[in-house]
C-alpha cells in the first residue's frame, strides 16, 4: 500500500487561507468516507483535527475545515495562526482492511 | 478520559524481536466499540500504520503488508493491554512508536494517542 501523497512544505502568512491536498486512489482515498486529518507539533503525539472527511472532533477550531473530490481529500486551514504551524498528516482507510497515511506536509506560518 | 501508556526497550539488536506494550486505562481492550493501533514514524517514513486487533465476539487483526511476515499485536485481558511484537529487525525498523485507540468516531480514526517509544536497533 502506497503512502497517500501531500505537498511537502506549504507557507502562509497570518489571517490567510492554505489548504493541503492529499491525493491517494480509488481503493483508500475515493473509495471510502474515512479520510482522516493529524496535527503534529515538534516532540507531540499527532492530534485528530478532522475525520471522516469533514467532520470536526469537539474542541478543534472551526478554522479547520475538510473536504473531498474524487481520489483528493483537502484540508483548509482558514485565518492562520502563528500556533497552526505543524506537520499535518491524512490518513485513509483501503480496501485492504489497512489503513495508510500520507507523507505529512510542513506547514510555515510566515 | 483514555490514556495509554506505552513501555519497552529502547534499543534492540538487529534480527532481534521489537516489543512493546501498550497499557489501556479508561477503556477495554475488548471493547465492541474501538480498535487498537500500532504506527510507527521515521523521518524516511513518515507515519506508518503497521496493524490492529478489535474484539467483535472474536478476535480480528489487520496487518501493513510491508510488516505482515514479521508482526504480531496481542490483547491481554488481563492486563487491559496490547502488544506489538516485531521479529527479525533491522535498522530500517529504528522509529519512533506509538499505539493508538480508534473508536470515539469510528473504527478507523485515532482519537487517543499514546506517548510514544523512540526504538533504535543497533548492535
Amino acid at each position: 500500500q502506497s503512502a497517500l501523497t501531500q505537498p511537502a512544505s506549504v507557507s502562509g502568512s497570518p489571517g490567510q487561507s492554505i489548504t493541503i491536498s492529499c491525493t491517494g486512489t480509488s481503493s483508500d482515498v475515493g473509495g471510502y468516507g474515512y479520510v482522516s486529518w493529524y496535527q503534529q507539533h515538534p516532540g507531540k503525539a499527532p492530534k485528530l483535527m478532522i475525520y471522516e472527511v469533514s467532520n470536526r472532533p469537539s474542541g478543534v477550531s472551526t478554522r479547520f475545515s475538510g473536504s473531498k473530490s474524487g481520489n483528493t481529500a483537502s484540508l483548509t486551514i482558514s485565518g492562520l495562526q502563528a500556533e497552526d504551524e505543524a506537520d499535518y498528516y491524512c490518513s485513509s482507510y483501503t480496501t485492504s482492511t489497512t489503513l495508510v497515511f500520507g507523507g505529512g506536509t510542513k506547514l510555515t506560518v510566515l | 478520559q483514555v490514556q495509554l501508556q506505552q513501555s519497552g526497550p529502547g534499543l534492540v539488536k538487529p534480527s532481534q524481536t521489537l516489543s512493546l506494550t501498550c497499557a489501556i486505562s479508561g477503556d477495554s481492550v475488548s471493547s465492541n466499540s474501538a480498535t487498537w493501533h500500532w504506527i510507527r514514524q521515521s523521518p524516511s517514513r513518515g507515519l506508518e500504520w503497521l496493524g490492529r486487533t478489535y474484539y467483535r465476539s472474536k478476535w480480528y487483526y489487520d496487518y501493513a503488508v510491508s510488516v505482515k511476515s514479521r508482526i504480531i499485536i496481542s490483547p491481554d485481558t488481563s492486563k487491559n493491554q496490547f502488544s506489538l511484537q516485531l521479529n527479525s529487525v533491522t535498522p530500517e525498523d529504528t522509529a519512533l512508536y506509538y499505539c493508538a485507540r480508534a473508536g470515539a468516531f469510528n473504527y478507523y480514526t485515532m482519537d487517543v494517542w499514546g506517548q510514544g517509544t523512540t526504538v533504535t536497533v543497533s548492535s
